[in-house]
Order: structure tokens, then C-alpha cells, then sequence
């Protein structure tokens, strides 16, 4: 399976913009990029995927290089309710289940 | 709409004692379903996964199994559990196969062996 690689934790001050970056230099045409976070003490949840194209929804923006071997999570304005463990996985069409590494602790300061 | 349920929220369980983790989902059909497990300060680990009732693919050989009986239940269990099995169990389910499947997690169960 392709892996991703982030930084293993980022500070952020509240109200702030936050990129989350991810390198998977390794990715295959047909591997969609997936973002999840996960709260303490709670279990992941789904924050957007992405293929090609920029996306954007309701919790973040995900903004894809062209050659697709990095990508970036954007949160637009901080808030303390998004310090969490954010993770940046690849889901290929090998298998079932994603697999999920250490992902970024986020911190974010009031 | 889709709820996972999972129990019990903590567990603290002796060296040797048996383990069974129960998840259920509802508001869906065939389900995949999944367990991980996450150790103190380490990233989520893969641990079993379901396509259908009866079947269960195993990713980690270890100390636990898991079973399907029913279409939306899956039980993690283990005959005799060990120090290393601590760490946080999450169950999840997913309806789509392939690039675009997304996962919904369960809130999880503490597991602390002593």
C-alpha cells in the first residue's frame, strides 16, 4: 500500500488558518486521498477526500499538488473544538480497509 | 440515518481473563465492518475486517479473533488476554468498496489489562 508522511504535530492559534501537509510521493493513479481526524477519546470521523481536483465542504478544504504526490489539509479559521489528530490516508482499490498511521497532532492556542 | 453502537466505553480486565467487545450497526445493510486498535501513542492498527456474515479476514496475527454471527454485529474476542492487548478498540463500518469508501467509527472501548 502507498503511504503518507506528515509532521507528527503543528501549533495553531485560534481564528487562525491551518495547512496540514502530507507527502505521498508513492501514489497511484486510482489512490483517492482521504482526510479523517480524530478527537480525544473518541474514534476517527471522516473530513473529505479528494482524487485530483481541489475540494471543499463544510469542515475543510483539501488542495491537491498537481502531481498529486502531496496534498494539504486547509482549515479556514481555527477554533479550540479542532485540536485533534488529523490524518492524511490513501485508499486504493487493493483492498477494503484503510490503514492509518500516526497522523499530525494539532494544537490549537486561544 | 446509520448509528454504530459499541460497549463498553472502559474495561479493565486481569492478565489470563477472557475479552469479548461487541459493535452493532444500524440503519444499514451489509455492512463492512472493521477493528482496530490503537496502543498508548501509536497510530490506528488494522486488526480484523468483515465483508459478509461468517467471513473475517485477519490483518495481525495475534492474541484475539473475531466473529460475525449476524449481518450488523461483530465481537472481538480473545481466550486469555495479555499485557500487550491494552490500548483502545474501535469498531467501524463502511457500505462502499474500493477508493471511495468511507469509514464511521464506534466511540470506542478502553481497554486496560492488568
Amino acid at each position: 500500500d502507498a503511504k503518507t508522511t506528515q509532521p507528527n504535530s503543528m501549533e495553531s492559534n485560534e481564528e487562525e488558518p491551518v495547512h496540514l501537509p502530507c507527502n505521498h510521493s508513492t501514489i497511484s493513479g486510482t489512490d483517492y486521498i482521504h482526510w479523517y481526524r480524530q478527537l480525544p477519546s473518541q474514534g476517527p470521523e471522516y473530513v473529505i477526500h479528494g482524487l485530483t481536483s481541489n475540494v471543499n465542504n463544510r469542515m475543510a478544504s483539501l488542495a491537491i499538488a498537481e502531481d498529486r504526490k502531496s496534498s494539504t489539509l486547509i482549515l479556514h479559521r481555527a477554533t479550540l473544538r479542532d485540536a485533534a489528530v488529523y490524518y492524511c490516508i490513501l485508499n486504493s482499490n487493493s483492498g477494503y480497509a484503510l490503514n492509518f498511521g500516526k497522523g499530525t497532532s494539532l494544537l490549537v492556542t486561544p | 440515518s446509520q448509528t454504530i453502537h459499541q460497549w463498553p466505553a472502559t474495561l479493565v480486565q486481569p492478565v489470563g481473563s477472557p475479552l469479548s467487545l461487541e459493535c452493532t450497526v444500524e440503519g444499514t445493510s451489509n455492512p463492512n465492518l472493521y477493528w482496530y486498535r490503537q496502543a498508548a501513542g501509536r497510530g490506528l492498527q488494522l486488526l480484523f475486517y468483515s465483508v459478509g456474515i461468517g467471513q473475517i479476514s485477519s490483518e495481525v496475527p495475534q492474541n484475539l479473533s473475531a466473529s460475525r454471527p449476524q449481518d450488523r454485529q461483530f465481537i472481538l474476542s480473545s481466550k486469555k488476554l495479555l499485557l500487550s492487548d491494552s490500548g483502545f478498540y474501535l469498531c467501524a463500518w463502511s457500505v462502499t468498496t474500493g477508493s471511495n469508501e468511507k469509514l464511521f467509527f464506534g466511540s470506542g472501548t478502553q481497554l486496560s489489562v492488568l
